[in-house]
């Protein structure tokens, strides 16, 4: 399998653009998982969804993010309008349970930086 | 609010040494914890993971939890140049819809 797959790897925008990052699962999992890590806040968990469905957002910072899992093999994090703050490395995870006993696997990740 | 702890270091331990990492939670309910690995510049990848109270060991890794304490901690024996990276410790809350809950990282340097 080839893993969770992001793109883009890299993403450098401006101000108030659209942002969209994508994300694949691996084959057969059920959760998927989008993360933001920062130096200062660490990883944080924003949304995640079981079979296509979003189960928790709490973590999704404003109205500005939004998150869909159209299919099982696609997902896509949404910033609209961006802001320099959300400069972040955003990872997907993917698992076959929430967490108990299940590994998480990450993605690579795409770094966004917002001018 | 559901907290997990960790030193953000940096650790600095020579090579061969032991490293001992600690973390902390604050749910008393958790039930499963899990040690990430993280490279500068990489994604996370779990190398331990822990569900009952004593020690587990995996080769030269070593993952201990105390729950009556909320205290988990990962030990590297003989420890590598190649083990310096960032490691994130997390706990499952054991609650219906509840995902992982993940500590900010305790960054490990290994010196030859």
């Amino acid at each position: 399998d080839a893993g969770v797959i992001q793109s883009p790897r890299h993403e450098v925008t401006e101000m108030g653009q659209e942002v969209t990052l994508r994300c694949k699962p691996i084959s057969g999992h059920d959760y998927l998982f989008w993360y933001r890590q920062t130096m200062m806040r660490g990883l944080e968990l924003l949304i995640y969804f079981n079979n296509n469905v979003p189960i928790d957002d709490s973590g999704m910072p404003e109205d500005r993010f939004s998150a869909k899992m159209p299919n099982a093999s696609f997902s896509t994090l949404k910033i609209q309008p961006s802001e320099p703050r959300d400069s972040a490395v955003y990872f997907c995870a993917s698992s076959l349970t929430a967490g108990a006993a299940d590994t998480q696997y990450f993605g690579p990740g795409t770094r966004l930086t917002v001018l | 609010q559901k907290e997990v702890e960790q030193n953000s270091g940096p650790l600095s331990v020579p090579e061969g040494a032991i490293a001992s990492l600690n973390c902390t939670y604050s749910d008393r309910g958790s039930q499963s914890f899990f040690w990430y690995r993280q490279y500068s510049g990489k994604s996370p990848e779990l190398i331990m993971s822990i569900y009952s109270n004593g020690d587990k060991e995996d080769g030269r890794f070593t993952a201990q939890l105390n729950k009556a304490s909320q205290y988990v901690s990962l030990l590297i024996r003989d420890s590598q140049p190649s083990d310096s990276a960032t490691y994130l410790c997390a706990v499952n809350p054991n609650q219906a819809g509840t995902a992982l809950i993940f500590g900010k990282g305790t960054t490990l340097s290994v010196s030859s």
